[in-house]
């Protein structure tokens, strides 16, 4: 079992390019989130995903777009980079039923927009 | 709205000390509530989680936590700290039925040999 994988773990952007953060877990977890992390301020939720072909806004999802086709992946697209897009970005997977609901993290990736 | 606040920022205890990092929540129900912790460029672990029933939880590492509901809180302890305690830890409130978590903003704990 890998978990949860994230590729790349870090990355540079000038402004206005695209990317997109891929995030794989091979636990059949129904549930995938993608946060980003910035000093005090913890971990915000972009955006989620409860299912292949099903997706919502978390906190704060301007900027970013994701789509879910199948269970294993969740990709995260930077349409047009901006310097406050910088940030640690970290995907996450959870079964979300009963005691099992818990959210397990990949490694993070480490982006940097000039 | 759910929020989640950790009103300590830094905390700085001797190796040996106990430990307790303080957390407050904002949610209409009885959340799930959950201590992670991330050491220096690292992703985060899960430490410990409620769900229900009993209030003391156990976690990993030694750590425990007690759930007040009174008081809104969800604080974690530990009796003895160790160096490699240091790191960040988070308090986070998880919706139930709708798997969407919202994190405090974290407490960096330093422990001094």
């Amino acid at each position: 079992n890998a978990g949860v994988t994230q590729t790349p773990k870090f990355q540079v952007l000038k402004t206005g390019q695209s990317m997109t953060l891929q995030c794989a877990q091979d636990m059949n977890h129904e549930y995938m989130s993608w946060y980003r992390q910035d000093p005090g301020m913890g971990l915000r939720l972009i955006h989620y995903s409860v299912g292949a072909g099903i997706t919502d806004q978390g906190e704060v999802p301007n900027g970013y777009n994701v789509s879910r086709s199948t269970t294993e992946d969740f990709p995260l697209r930077l349409l047009s980079a901006a310097p406050s897009q910088t940030s640690v970005y970290f995907c996450a997977s959870s079964t979300g039923t009963g005691s099992a609901y818990e959210q397990y993290f990949g490694p993070g990736t480490r982006l940097t927009v000039t | 709205a759910q929020s989640v606040t950790q009103p300590d920022i830094h905390i700085t205890v001797s190796e040996g000390a106990s430990l307790e990092l303080r957390c407050n929540y904002s949610y209409g129900a009885t959340p799930y509530l959950f201590w992670y912790v991330q050491s220096p460029g690292q992703g985060l672990q899960l430490l410990l989680k409620y769900f229900s029933g009993d209030t003391l939880v156990q976690g990993i590492k030694g750590f425990e936590a007690e759930f007040k509901r009174s008081q809104s809180s969800f604080n974690l302890r530990k009796p003895s700290v160790h160096w490699s305690d240091a790191a960040e830890y988070f308090c986070a409130v998880g919706a139930r039925g709708f798997n969407k978590f919202y994190f405090g903003s974290g407490t960096k704990l330093n422990v001094k040999p």
